[in-house]
């Protein structure tokens, strides 16, 4: 089946210690998605990529990177983590239309704890 | 500046309807959409409304008003399996930016 993976499900990280989180692709969607939900709360737009175009949200905090090397794959780069970065991370897809830009096909998640 | 609102939390009883609203005020709206997430899970497309009236997708309908900025979706012969949070989120200026509600948490009691 078509779809949205992420790995891993669960990361650690120690406060300060770079960790890159992946997402990845079969949908051969053009717009991918990272957001971070934090327990209770709605999920927040980091920033997303249509086709090779990023495009940052104006309060995503500069420690959070991404990169998207093809269509099928996209990270997340958390450069220093610190712990209010705890967090689920997710990832999404869609295909672009005029308007519309849904449905959103989000993966299962990255469950990021800082030590 | 940018905010949905939906109620926190709603309780109702297997077979039973519920309506779950939601209002909204955004700079440039192509539509609204709904997701339905279970404890752990990811958020799950349930419907989307570009323009006014009523979707209905087997026991889920949704509604929309551009004009009162407003939008509910519709739970019929509602299921424990329905038990989840239900974001309404926005499409907002450009088409890419989703902002979604805080979420409302459907308890379904048998």
């Amino acid at each position: 089946d078509a779809m949205v993976i992420q790995n891993p499900r669960y990361q650690v990280t120690q406060f300060g210690k770079p960790v890159t989180l992946s997402c990845s692709q079969t949908l051969n969607h053009n717009v991918m998605y990272w957001y971070q939900q934090k327990s209770s709360q709605a999920p927040k737009l980091l920033f997303h990529y249509y086709d090779k175009d990023f495009n940052n949200e104006a309060d995503t905090p500069d420690n959070f990177q991404s990169r998207r090397p093809n269509t099928s794959f996209c990270f997340l780069d958390i450069r220093s983590p610190g712990l209010g970065d705890a967090a689920m991370y997710l990832c999404a897809t869609s295909s672009s239309w005029v308007g519309g830009n849904q449905p959103q096909h989000f993966g299962d998640g990255t469950r990021l704890s800082i030590l | 500046g940018q905010s949905l609102e939906q109620p926190s939390e709603v309780t109702a009883v297997e077979g039973a309807i519920v309506q779950i609203n939601c209002t909204y005020q955004t700079s440039g709206f192509y539509g609204l959409s709904w997701y339905q997430q279970h404890d752990g899970g990811a958020p799950t497309f349930l419907s989307y409304n570009a323009l006014d009236g009523l979707e209905e997708t087997g026991r889920f309908s949704s509604f929309l008003s551009r004009s009162d900025s407003y939008g509910y979706l519709l739970l019929q012969e509602l299921q424990m399996k329905d038990s989840a949070s239900y974001f309404c989120a926005v499409n907002g200026a450009g088409g890419f930016k989703t902002i979604f509600g805080a979420g409302t948490r459907l308890f379904v009691k048998a």
